[in-house]
């Protein structure tokens, strides 16, 4: 059972090119997220799709595009990279369990680097 | 809205000493609590999670957390650290229980590394 698979696992970029951060789940589940991290500031939350069909902004979107392709894969593009989008990025896919606990699977983890 | 403070960005313990991460939370309602653990170079474990059953939460690898509302607190414990312990530990809030997809959210605090000494 595979989980959360995230490709690539490392990018680097020069400033201003574009790329889509590939994500994949087998899980069934419904909702999916993409998270970015960076030193001393946890985990925030990009963009999230609640379902199949839909996406919103989290805490961070600007200069990032997500798309829902279908209910397993949920992609991340950024258009025109900057050295601010440097950093680890995190998809995730979650399941409402009965308790109404939101319980998120991680991926791996993409690394980018923006020159 | 929520929020979380994770007291500590870096802890260090002695090998079969006493583990404790502090995390201190913000809810407007009645929140659900987890906490994931980070080994290096890989995503995110859930290590345990309150959902209002119980205020003591046992988890996977011997950690266990009290939830404590008038505190409003929920810090991590583990009675003898082992050096497979040494990780990054994210303590993360959502409310609950709610229907809307915004509501479900994670709020993650800036996470603790806790290094075990031999």
């Amino acid at each position: 059972n595979a989980g959360v698979t995230q490709t690539p696992k490392f990018q680097v970029l020069k400033t201003g090119q574009s790329m889509t951060l590939q994500c994949a789940q087998d899980m069934n589940h419904n909702s999916m997220y993409w998270y970015r991290q960076d030193p001393g500031m946890g985990l925030r939350l990009i963009y999230y799709s609640a379902s199949e069909g839909t996406t919103d902004k989290g805490e961070v979107p600007n200069g990032y595009n997500v798309s829902r392709l279908n209910k397993r894969e949920f992609s991340l593009r950024l258009e025109s990279a900057a050295p601010s989008q440097t950093s680890v990025y995190f998809c995730a896919s979650s399941v409402l369990q009965l308790s109404g606990a939101n319980v998120l699977t991680f991926g791996a983890g993409s690394r980018l680097t923006v020159l | 809205a929520q929020s979380v403070t994770q007291l500590g960005s870096h802890v260090s313990v002695s090998e079969g000493a006493l583990v404790l991460l502090r995390c201190n939370y913000s809810s407007s309602v009645p929140p659900y609590l987890f906490w994931y653990v980070q080994y290096p170079n890989q995503g995110l474990q859930l290590l345990l999670k309150y959902t209002s059953a119980a205020t003591l939460v046992k988890g996977i690898n011997g950690f266990e957390a009290e939830f404590k509302k008038s505190e409003t607190s929920f810090h991590l414990t583990k009675p003898s650290a082992h050096m497979s312990d040494a990780a990054e530990y994210f303590c993360a809030v959502s409310l609950g229980p709610v229907n809307s997809g915004s509501a479900r959210q994670l709020t993650f605090g800036s996470g603790t590394q806790l290094t075990v000494l031999p």
